[in-house]
């Protein structure tokens, strides 16, 4: 079964410091999404990205986040300037279709910031 | 999006059947009803999705009542291996995000 691959499973990073969580997403989608999920909370939207710019994102996704799909295959977010409530699971997920559900989730990025 | 209402959490034992229902009063005519399942430290993992009726798969059913203001997931025989947290949610079939409430946390024991 096809998966989506995110690297690292685990970042620590010091406040302040900048970093880069990278996803492959299933080869043959379209639409690439971001989530994070604080420990024992919910599950919420970051961004979706169709045909190189952004689709839709919501309030977390302020100034200090980017993403890029800088090649065929990756698709990568970015924190700026890492601040501790940035510190959560990061998911990549990825659709064949606009259809809002059948998403493929990756295993996610714990990122921990000190 | 139409606001979802699950149990927080549920327990059962291992070989029977577990029914989670959601109650989405305010669901839309063009809502569509879905199901994600999220084992600790993993991203979530699509199980079903339905309209209205019946829907079945290897994995699970789904019931949804003529006035689809309420849905059901039935797990049958259930594994230690499914315990995980069971999200239901709600909304139109394209988009560009998806809005999960608080899940049913699902305990299997021996």
């Amino acid at each position: 079964e096809p998966e989506v691959t995110q690297t690292p499973s685990h970042q620590v990073t010091q406040m302040g410091q900048e970093v880069i969580l990278r996803c492959v997403p299933i080869s043959n989608h379209l639409y690439f999404y971001w989530y994070r999920q604080i420990l024992g909370q919910k599950v919420e939207f970051l961004v979706s990205f169709y045909n190189n710019e952004i689709s839709e994102k919501s309030e977390i996704f302020d100034d200090q986040f980017s993403v890029e799909r800088p090649d065929g295959s990756n698709f990568t977010l970015k924190i700026r300037s890492t601040k501790l409530e940035d510190s959560a699971m990061y998911f990549c997920a990825s659709s064949e279709e606009q259809n809002n559900y059948g998403y493929t989730f990756g295993s996610g990025t714990r990122l921990t910031v000190v | 999006l139409a606001k979802t209402t699950q149990p927080i959490s549920m327990d059962s034992y291992e070989g029977q059947e577990v029914n989670i229902t959601c109650s989405h009063n305010n669901i839309a005519t063009n809502d569509y009803i879905t199901w994600y399942q999220q084992f600790p430290s993993q991203g979530p993992r699509f199980i079903i999705q339905g309209y209205k009726t019946k829907v079945t798969n290897e994995v699970a059913s789904l019931f949804i009542p003529a006035d689809r203001k309420s849905s059901t997931l039935s797990l049958p025989r259930v594994s230690l291996s499914d315990t995980a947290v069971y999200y239901c949610l709600v909304g139109p079939y394209a988009g560009n995000m998806l809005t999960f409430g608080g899940g049913t946390r699902l305990m299997v024991k021996p």
